[in-house]
């Protein structure tokens, strides 16, 4: 139980352009899920807490009108990187609670990006 | 001064070796902890709970002091397959936000 899965695990895209994505609880319902962001050898920045029918929380320094986020259900979070730049390439990884035990979070493969 | 700092290592040891690692954490409130392991390009996965007793599963030992604001994971009889980056994780206020360390490197030759 507890899997999250992210689409796509690897992205390539061109400065300017939007990249989206996705994040989904297969098997349990996430009323929160979390966003992070991790350069190499460096460790997980959380850059916002998406939670499922309203407005995301971003951390301070992350500007929301670059990272949208939208929770629109209650297993599916997505991340859109508006306007990438090379700066905005990392390993971008979501989390979900499935609401057991002390406040563990499991975490989807991530997502590689590298805007060119 | 980070939240949660870390020995960065890398800690090389050979197979069947003991390790420990240890973490401090800044803020006084914070509730949970946890070690996260997390292979190389890989997400981080949650390798054990941290509680107040002190807890092992089968290899694994976490300890936790508040009053000193601690906490350490010591590992028994090393595997090559332990080689990773584990990861302290502390739980800060009512709705789940983690704050990780930067992370211990751990290689286990033969």
């Amino acid at each position: 139980g507890a899997v999250v899965s992210q689409h796509p695990s690897r992205v390539i895209c061109k400065s300017g352009t939007s990249v989206k994505i996705e994040c989904r609880s297969l098997d349990f319902q996430a009323t929160t899920m979390f966003w992070y962001r991790q350069f190499p050898k460096k460790s997980l920045m959380l850059m916002a807490t998406s939670n499922e029918g309203s407005k995301a929380t971003y951390e301070q320094g992350v500007e929301k009108d670059k990272f949208l986020i939208n929770h629109a259900s209650l297993t599916l979070s997505t991340l859109t990187v508006t306007s990438a730049h090379p700066e905005d390439s990392s390993f971008y990884i979501c989390s979900a609670n499935p609401g057991q035990g002390p406040y563990e979070q499991y975490f989807g493969p991530g997502t590689r990006l590298t805007v060119t | 001064r980070k939240e949660v700092e870390q020995d960065p290592g890398p800690f090389n040891v050979p197979e069947g070796a003991t390790v420990a690692f240890n973490c401090t954490y800044s803020n006084s409130a914070s509730q949970s902890f946890f070690w996260y392991r997390q292979d190389c390009r890989k997400e981080p996965k949650l390798l054990m709970s941290v509680y107040s007793s002190g807890n092992e599963d089968g290899r694994f030992t976490a300890q936790l002091n508040r009053a000193s604001q601690y906490i350490s994971l010591l590992i028994r009889d090393s595997k090559l397959s332990d080689s990773a980056t584990y990861l302290c994780v502390v739980n800060v206020g009512g709705y789940n936000k983690l704050i990780f360390g930067a992370g211990t490197r751990l290689a286990v030759h033969p």
